[in-house]
C-alpha cells in the first residue's frame, strides 16, 4: 500500500515568512509524529498526535512553530517568521499505535534565504 | 530525558565482510529500539527492531543484539554489499507517549 506522503518535497523561503508542510500519514495509523533532521543536531523529535489530539508541545524549538491534525489523517507543521536556523529536512512519520513501528516519510527540505 | 550514542561514525569495510555498529542508551524505562537505514535524499527505512524482551533478532543478513543490563545494542550486517552503503541510524524509545531519541548516525561504506 501507500506510505508515508510529505508535500512539498523542496521549499526555499525568504527570511521572515511563514511555511505549511503537509504530511499524509498511512491509512489507518492513528499515531502521527514530526521530526526534524538537521547537520548540527541529527534526527530531532519535534511532536507527535494521537488521533487529532497532540499532548506536548514542548519539543518544538519555539513558538514560531506549530502543528495541527484534523480528521485523524493529514497533519500539517506551520513555521512562522522563518529564520535561516529553521533550514532543515522535516520528516514525518506515522505508527498503527504509539507503541507500534515508525514508518517515515521522504521529507520536505526547507532552505530558507 | 533519553540519550543515544552511536559508534563509529564513519565505517568502511570490504564487500563481503562484516560491519557492526554499537549504541548505548541512558534511559532504562527504554524498551524499543529500531534500526534505520538511510539513502541519500530518501527518509529513514526500518531494517530491523528489537523490543526489550528479546536478547537477539536476525532477518536474513541482518540482526540486533540487545544487553539490557549494560544498555547497549548492536547492528550487524553480514556479507556487505555494495547497496548496503548508506546512513545507518539506531534509536530509542520508552514505553511511553513520546518520540524516538536518535543516535547521531553511522556512514557504511562497502568498498569493492
Amino acid at each position: 500500500g501507500a506510505g508515508v506522503s510529505q508535500s512539498p518535497s523542496n521549499k526555499v523561503t525568504e527570511k521572515g515568512k511563514d511555511v505549511e508542510l503537509r504530511c499524509d500519514p498511512i491509512s489507518g495509523h492513528t499515531a502521527l509524529y514530526w521530526y526534524r533532521q538537521s547537520l548540527g543536531q541529527g534526527l530531532e523529535f519535534l511532536i507527535y498526535f494521537q488521533g487529532n489530539s497532540a499532548p506536548d508541545k514542548s519539543g518544538l524549538p519555539s513558538d514560531r512553530f506549530s502543528a495541527e491534525r484534523t480528521g485523524g489523517s493529514v497533519s500539517t507543521l506551520t513555521i512562522q517568521r522563518t529564520q535561516q536556523e529553521d533550514s532543515a529536512v522535516y520528516l514525518c512519520a506515522s505508527s498503527l499505535d504509539l507503541q507500534e513501528t515508525q514508518y517515515f516519510g521522504p521529507g520536505t527540505r526547507l532552505l530558507v534565504l | 530525558g533519553e540519550n543515544v550514542e552511536q559508534h563509529p561514525s564513519t565505517l568502511s569495510v570490504q564487500e563481503g565482510d562484516s560491519a557492526v555498529i554499537k549504541c548505548t542508551y541512558s534511559d532504562s524505562a527504554s524498551n524499543y529500539f529500531p534500526w534505520y537505514k538511510q539513502e541519500l535524499g530518501k527518509g529513514p527505512q526500518l531494517i530491523i527492531d528489537i523490543r526489550s524482551n528479546v536478547g537477539e533478532k536476525k532477518d536474513q543478513r541482518i540482526a540486533v543484539t540487545l544487553n539490557k543490563t549494560a544498555k547497549h545494542f548492536s547492528l550487524h550486517i553480514t556479507e556487505t554489499q555494495p547497496e548496503d552503503s548508506a546512513v545507518y541510524f539506531c534509536a530509542a524509545k520508552t514505553g511511553g507517549a513520546d518520540g524516538l531519541t536518535f543516535g547521531k548516525g553511522t556512514h557504511l561504506i562497502i568498498q569493492p
